[in-house]
């Protein structure tokens, strides 16, 4: 197993177009997490799956953020309608349930470019 | 409302000295906690975890120490090497109110210098 991998790397969008980016956890991982990070702040939680369900949403999760795990392995995250602000890195991340001991595996994230 | 704080955005240190990190938390429900290392261009690494039933953790040259009365812990890297140098960051959560998520903390930067 190679870690969490996430596809694309980079991502430069013009405002309006949608994106779409792609996380394969950890095989045995059936926790699913996505975080954003801007520059000079931490990872801010946006949602997590166990399994195939959508467990928790943040609030800055807005409706034009919409995540899924269809199959219980890959999720997806889309950005519709992209703004300057969503520029961000776009981490994913998987663990174990009961494994808070070791937290989570992060992926190298997807940086995101809003022109 | 910044939940988890580190204070210290840089931190400078030479090498085969302490470096000690510092994060303050303000949820009492947090009762699991965690420090991650970030290198540029990569996702953060897992470093070291302590549960709010302990109060040190040590694992080689990485230990982690939790007050809890003062809601503060720290990271303490002995002797520290110039490949210690990345941001750091804390992470809390709080399992015991049934979610999952860690909220982390904005990093503290360090450098080691040879």
């Amino acid at each position: 197993d190679t870690g969490v991998s996430q596809d694309p790397r980079h991502k430069i969008t013009k405002r309006g177009q949608n994106v779409t980016f792609r996380c394969d956890p950890i095989s045995e991982h059936n926790r699913l997490y996505w975080y954003r990070q801007t520059l000079g702040q931490g990872p801010e939680f946006l949602t997590y799956f166990q399994n195939e369900a959508q467990l928790e949403k943040s609030r800055l999760l807005s409706d034009r953020f919409s995540a899924e795990r269809p199959k219980g392995s890959f999720s997806t995250l889309e950005i519709q309608r992209t703004e300057q602000g969503d520029s961000a890195m776009y981490l994913c991340a998987s663990s174990l349930e009961g494994g808070q001991s070791v937290g989570y595996t992060f992926g190298s994230g997807t940086r995101l470019t809003v022109v | 409302d910044q939940q988890v704080k580190q204070n210290s955005p840089s931190l400078s240190v030479q090498e085969g000295r302490i470096s000690i990190l510092n994060c303050d938390y303000t949820n009492s429900m947090f009762d699991y906690f965690l420090w991650y290392k970030k290198y540029p261009a990569e996702g953060p690494t897992f470093l070291i975890s302590i549960s709010s039933i302990k109060d040190k953790n040590e694992d080689g040259r990485f230990t982690v120490f939790l007050n809890k009365s003062a809601k503060h812990l720290s990271l303490h890297i002995v002797p520290s090497q110039p490949g210690d140098s990345a941001v750091y960051f804390c992470a809390a959560s709080g399992t015991t109110s049934g979610t999952y998520k860690y909220i982390f903390g904005t990093g503290t930067r360090l450098k080691v210098l040879a």
